[in-house]
């Protein structure tokens, strides 16, 4: 079985671009995360989503960064305008019935704003 | 509020050995689930081993188990025979209620470990 997909694996780009990170969850999986992983800040959750549904958005660090999941199988993570400090691994993950079940991580998206 | 406190930022252990991996945690629910992720350089995160609060015995997968230690609010990782593939972080993690009442999973800082052949 296919686990959860993220798309692109790595993206450079400059500072006032947008950027738009992918991520299909495994099928049947209700729950949908993304988090951003740094060094100095460690894993952080940003967002995630219930039946396509955002719930909780409070770890969005700004106005900058938005997520929506139009279906199922589909969400995408758009940061505009970039800015350096947003350089970070991002992660999807997915889970069945709930954010205190197992989660099933993604590959990541490994972004760096120049 | 739930917290999750790694206290070793790295390890080592001679290849063939057994290492423990710490992990305490502070919650005030009755009913809460432990995890254990690994983070290889590769980047991908791992779901290694879970343990509910309420189950009798220690959890096991292969070459890791849980050590669970209610009373202390201890969950450590141990993973026996290590292999050199075993070098990566590993995070710990507790199901709490998030700020919405939802449960969802917080993340400890990790610990590195460095297999030693």
């Amino acid at each position: 079985d296919a686990g959860v997909i993220q798309s692109p694996r790595h993206e450079v780009t400059e500072m006032g671009q947008e950027v738009t990170l992918r991520c299909k969850p495994i099928s049947g999986h209700d729950y949908l995360f993304w988090y951003r992983q740094t060094m100095m800040r460690g894993l952080e959750l940003l967002i995630y989503f219930n039946n396509n549904v955002p719930i909780d958005d409070s770890g969005m660090p700004e106005d900058r960064f938005s997520a929506k999941m139009p279906n199922a199988s589909f969400s995408t993570l758009k940061i505009q305008p970039s800015e350096p400090r947003d350089s970070a691994v991002y992660f999807c993950a997915s889970s069945f019935l709930g954010g205190g079940k197992t989660q099933y991580f993604g590959p990541g998206t490994r972004l760096l704003v120049l | 509020a739930q917290k999750i406190t790694q206290t070793q930022p790295g390890m080592f252990v001679q290849e063939k050995e057994a290492v423990t991996l710490d992990c305490t945690y502070d919650t005030s629910d009755p009913s809460y689930g432990l995890f254990w992720y690994k983070q290889p350089s590769s980047g991908e995160m791992i779901f290694l081993i879970y343990q509910g609060s309420y189950d009798q015995q220690n959890a096991t997968e292969g070459r890791y188990s849980l050590n669970f230690q209610k009373a202390r609010k201890s969950a450590n990782l141990v993973i026996s025979a290590s292999q050199l593939g075993d070098s990566a972080m590993y995070f710990c993690a507790m199901r709490g209620l998030d700020q919405t009442g939802a449960n969802n999973l917080f993340f400890g800082t990790g610990t590195r470990l460095t297999v030693i052949p």
